[in-house]
């Protein structure tokens, strides 16, 4: 199975700054994943992105809010721009592995307090 | 519209007390159903995929099994190592690589 990092772990940050949140993984893969996780509830899907293409975003999400690179296949970022309290969260990103299972596998995540 | 409901929300269990958790599902085509672990402050953990009705999976105290509405995460005789939100996520067939997941059930167990 893939190994994922992410960048940073944790942050506090003041509401309308923007905070970018890097995704490493340890081999090449096709598909990351990024997903928002607020407090005491599920994973709700921000967008896919694969290398050398627009990322792909959910409805509700939008690309000036959360803007997205994918600059090869072991890396991508996320931004969460112009932030209020509302985007406390935890980030987590995600890749599509084809290792003994294919399934998502997941990074540590990026627990966000913006006050 | 995909869509996957869990239960119970929480469940509190005495150390080897066996129970099952829920996962129903609504899909236009399954192409897989997953299982999570999750701990505090900590990304999902793969457990299992089931990809047809009839299929059981088996890790430790963990087995899951698949019909085609539901799948059941069975716990038997748990240890407090067990607690953690157990998640379920559906793949359909028109959708590939991307899951929905359920609101996931949190197990305590106790000594």
């Amino acid at each position: 199975s893939a190994v994922i990092s992410q960048k940073p772990s944790r942050d506090i940050c003041q509401r309308g700054t923007s905070l970018t949140i890097q995704c490493q993984v340890d081999s090449q893969v096709t598909m990351m994943f990024w997903y928002r996780q607020q407090p005491g509830q599920s994973l709700t899907l921000i967008a896919t992105a694969n290398q050398g293409s627009e990322a792909t975003y959910e409805s509700g999400f939008v690309i000036d809010k959360f803007p997205i690179s994918r600059p090869n296949l072991t890396f991508s970022t996320l931004t969460v721009s112009n932030m209020s309290p509302e985007d406390s969260s935890i980030y987590l990103c995600s890749v599509w592995g084809s290792g003994p299972q294919e399934t998502q596998y997941f990074g540590p995540g990026t627990r966000l307090l913006v006050l | 519209e995909d869509q996957v409901t869990q239960s119970p929300e929480a469940l509190r269990l005495q150390e080897g007390e066996s129970s099952s958790l829920n996962c129903s599902y609504t899909v236009s085509g399954l192409r897989g159903l997953f299982w999570y672990r999750q701990d505090p402050g900590k990304g999902p953990e793969f457990l299992f995929t089931l990809y047809s009705a009839g299929e059981e999976k088996e890790k430790e105290r963990l087995k899951a099994t698949l019909t085609k509405k539901e799948s059941f995460l069975h716990i038997t005789a748990p240890k407090p190592e067990d607690s953690a939100t157990y998640l379920c996520a559906v793949q359909s067939t028109d959708s590939w690589g991307k899951f929905q997941f359920g609101a996931g059930t949190q197990v305590v167990v106790t000594p």
